[in-house]
């Protein structure tokens, strides 16, 4: 059963880089959209952006290029990073792995990582 | 605010049937499958529904989600006290292009 792990620093300041890492156990890259979604607290889901088994990401388009997603096969790790993150960027982030079914756009995502509170505060 | 519209609260009492639904447009449930997120207070969400109405492994049959034109809808029957939770209906949105998720409905078990 596939299991994701994840890790990064829970605070930082204004203008900074977000940086999470989520380790996969028990599963291949292969044939999955390798996701970040975020959750602002009190809030709903905001989906961040994913990478493909093959390495090409893409990203929500209101985070204006500042999100990267990358994959690291040999380690069986996928990261976010975000740059100069405001207040506004606080939330809760979680990894999950996406699947799509045939005919469709629409990614479901099992399992989730753990999630990881990250604040920005000055 | 969300792309996709979900009634912010609903309730029932343990046993009843309760429903919510999730209303979109063409270019995101009407073009696109459907999946339902459950998230208990402060953990994760897990996947309910997937491709509009399948249940992963393990969920209950007392979980059902349907699909109709731009909207979607979960039912509960047989309402229990742990089903009290945030439910999230998402799919993707080809004008968007991106996932997008409804702003979540949270069932209170009276």
């Amino acid at each position: 059963q596939v299991q994701l792990q994840q890790w990064g620093a829970g605070l930082l300041k204004p203008a900074e880089t977000l940086s999470l890492t989520c380790a996969v156990f028990g599963g291949s890259f292969s044939g999955y959209h390798w996701s970040w979604i975020r959750q602002p607290p009190g809030k709903g889901l905001e989906w961040i952006g994913e990478v493909k088994d093959t390495g090409s990401s893409t990203h929500d388009p209101s985070l204006r290029s500042r999100a990267t997603i990358s994959l690291d096969t040999s380690k069986n790790q996928f990261s976010l990073k975000l740059s100069s993150v405001t207040a506004a960027d606080t939330a809760v982030y979680y990894c999950a792995r996406g699947q799509r079914p045939g005919g469709s756009s629409s990614r479901w995502f099992d399992p989730w990582g753990q999630g990881i509170l990250v604040t920005v505060s000055s | 605010q969300s792309v996709l519209t979900q009634s912010p609260s609903a309730s029932g009492t343990p046993g009843q049937r309760v429903s919510m639904s999730c209303s979109g447009s063409y270019s995101n449930i009407g073009s696109n499958t459907v999946n339902w997120y459950q998230q208990l207070p402060g953990t994760a969400p897990k996947l309910l529904i997937y491709i509009n109405n399948q249940r992963p492994s393990g969920v209950p049959d007392r979980f059902s989600g349907s699909k109709s034109g731009t909207s979607a809808s979960l039912a509960i029957s047989g309402l229990q006290s742990e089903d009290e939770a945030d439910y999230y209906c998402a799919t993707w949105d080809d004008s968007l292009n991106g996932q997008v998720f409804g702003g979540g409905t949270k069932l209170t078990v009276l």
